[in-house]
């Protein structure tokens, strides 16, 4: 199957600071990106869908201003947790969607953000 | 609103028994379901998925699931269970494809030799 990578897969920061993940398909177009986010124990909560080249979609409750997200090419979207406080720690997880008849979502290792 | 429901959060069994890992759905339409693994370290892994036509449907690693509207329920089996099995397991339902697909809270599996 298609490849999704992000990175970091794991990373620690200090209060206040901001954080970018990116997510990127390796050997396909992803026209659609999805960001989730899973909290120990609990499932995948999406938080946004992210189309190339245009602005994402967010859940409803999910901070757009908290969380920038952007999709510049048809490989990369970033997640950007801005000005990352302890309750944002958790394991993000992006998803992508890529062309054909199937649109099968090939996922990411995920990336786990601790924050001091 | 739609939901899923994984009613068992940890599940033990022994190399070669068999598997059932349970999944309740609620969903106003016909819902397109999947079964997702993950493995520590690594993306989760589509292993089947049921949009229409026959019930029972057959996945990657010998495993199969069925649908039953009636009991909107989407179990996922396995008749023989190998260690590498042990991950964690995710059912979903689609709105609309793979679009802002809803998950369940996940089923930890662990093998015992």
């Amino acid at each position: 199957g298609a490849v999704v990578s992000q990175h970091p897969s794991w990373v620690i920061c200090k209060s206040g600071t901001s954080v970018k993940i990116e997510c990127r398909s390796l050997d396909f177009q992803a026209t659609t990106m999805f960001w989730y986010r899973q909290f120990p124990k609990q499932s995948l909560m999406l938080m946004a869908t992210s189309n190339e080249g245009s602005k994402a979609t967010y859940e409803q409750g999910v901070e757009k201003d908290k969380f920038l997200i952007n999709h510049a090419s048809l490989t990369l979207s970033t997640l950007t947790v801005t000005s990352a406080h302890p309750e944002d720690s958790s394991f993000y997880i992006c998803s992508a969607s890529g062309t054909g008849d199937t649109g099968e979502l090939f996922f990411g290792e995920g990336s786990r953000l601790t924050v001091l | 609103a739609q939901s899923v429901t994984q009613p068992d959060i940890h599940i033990t069994v022994s190399e070669g028994a068999s598997l059932e890992l349970r999944c309740n759905y609620s969903y106003g339409a016909t819902p397109y379901l999947f079964w997702y693994v993950q493995s520590p370290g690594q993306g989760l892994q589509l292993l089947l998925k049921y949009f229409s036509g026959d019930t029972l449907v057959q996945g990657i690693k010998g495993f199969e699931a069925e649908f039953k509207r009636s009991q909107s329920s989407f179990n996922l089996r396995k008749p023989s269970v190998h260690w590498s099995d042990a991950a964690e397991y995710f059912c979903a339902v689609g709105e609309s494809g793979y679009n802002k697909l809803i998950f369940g809270a996940g089923t930890r599996l662990a093998v015992h030799p």
